[in-house]
């Protein structure tokens, strides 16, 4: 399959914690990357592979994975943490292209 | 630190072809996944293709017969070229730096991907 399914919005009172899913074959064998935009901003990677923060990452910031999905957790959400979200793999068949979930809008209350 | 700076023509008329160039400052450029990725106006992110710097590519099936990504090691930059555009094509256009590789979990291979530098975009509108 080469498709990744998230939520379209999730939303989260602040200081709670979320978790943002994204669910596909491909992360039966791939680690999901995860990306935050913000309107009119390009992506920002917040966490790749197993669990690791880019440098500037805040630690509230952590991914997990069971089976075939792969979860964006924010432990104690801050306004500035509201934007789209996306998680994005390698297919794990033919030519392995990379595919995009469509997003998930977060919302912090 | 590594950038990314794009650049190329903003506004097409249908059945032309976009072109638009990516420049790498701060950086190497081999051993990595160079890519493109557009993003419709209100939509999610779409993959378009990839390059590496040896010049191996790898494309959205559902672009293939339209795109060409292209690199130049000399001047670290690479290129794509998407032709008979149509309104759909309507998007922000970025770059971005891939790396990946494998980790062994439990005696099995496990693999990651990821793009930690992106360009800051370009827009590109495709009108008559």
């Amino acid at each position: 399959s080469s498709e990744l399914t998230q939520d379209p919005a999730v939303s989260v009172a602040l200081g709670q914690t979320v978790r943002i899913t994204c669910q596909g074959d491909s992360l039966r064998s791939y680690y999901a990357s995860w990306y935050q935009q913000k309107p009119g901003q390009a992506p920002v990677l917040v966490i790749y592979g197993k669990n690791n923060r880019p440098s500037g990452i805040p630690d509230r910031f952590s991914g997990s994975s069971s089976g075939n999905t792969a979860s964006l957790t924010i432990t104690g959400a801050q306004a500035e943490d509201e934007a789209d979200y996306y998680c994005n793999s390698r297919d794990s068949s033919g030519n392995h292209p990379l595919v995009f979930g469509g997003g998930t809008k977060l919302t912090v209350l | 630190q590594v950038q990314l700076q794009q650049w190329g023509a903003g506004l097409l008329k249908p059945s032309e072809t976009l072109s638009l160039t990516c420049a790498v400052y701060g950086g190497s450029f081999s051993g990595y996944y160079w890519s493109w990725i557009r993003q419709p106006p209100g939509k999610g992110l779409e993959w378009i293709g990839e390059i590496n710097h040896s010049g191996s590519t790898n494309y959205n099936p559902s672009l293939k017969s339209r795109v060409t990504i292209s690199v130049d090691t000399s001047k670290n930059q690479f290129s794509l070229k998407l032709s008979s555009v149509t309104a759909a094509d309507t998007a922000v256009y970025y770059c971005a730096r891939g790396r990946s590789g494998r980790v062994v979990v439990t005696a099995f291979y496990y693999y990651y991907y990821y793009m930690d530098v992106w360009g800051k975009g370009t827009t590109v509108t495709v009108s008559s």
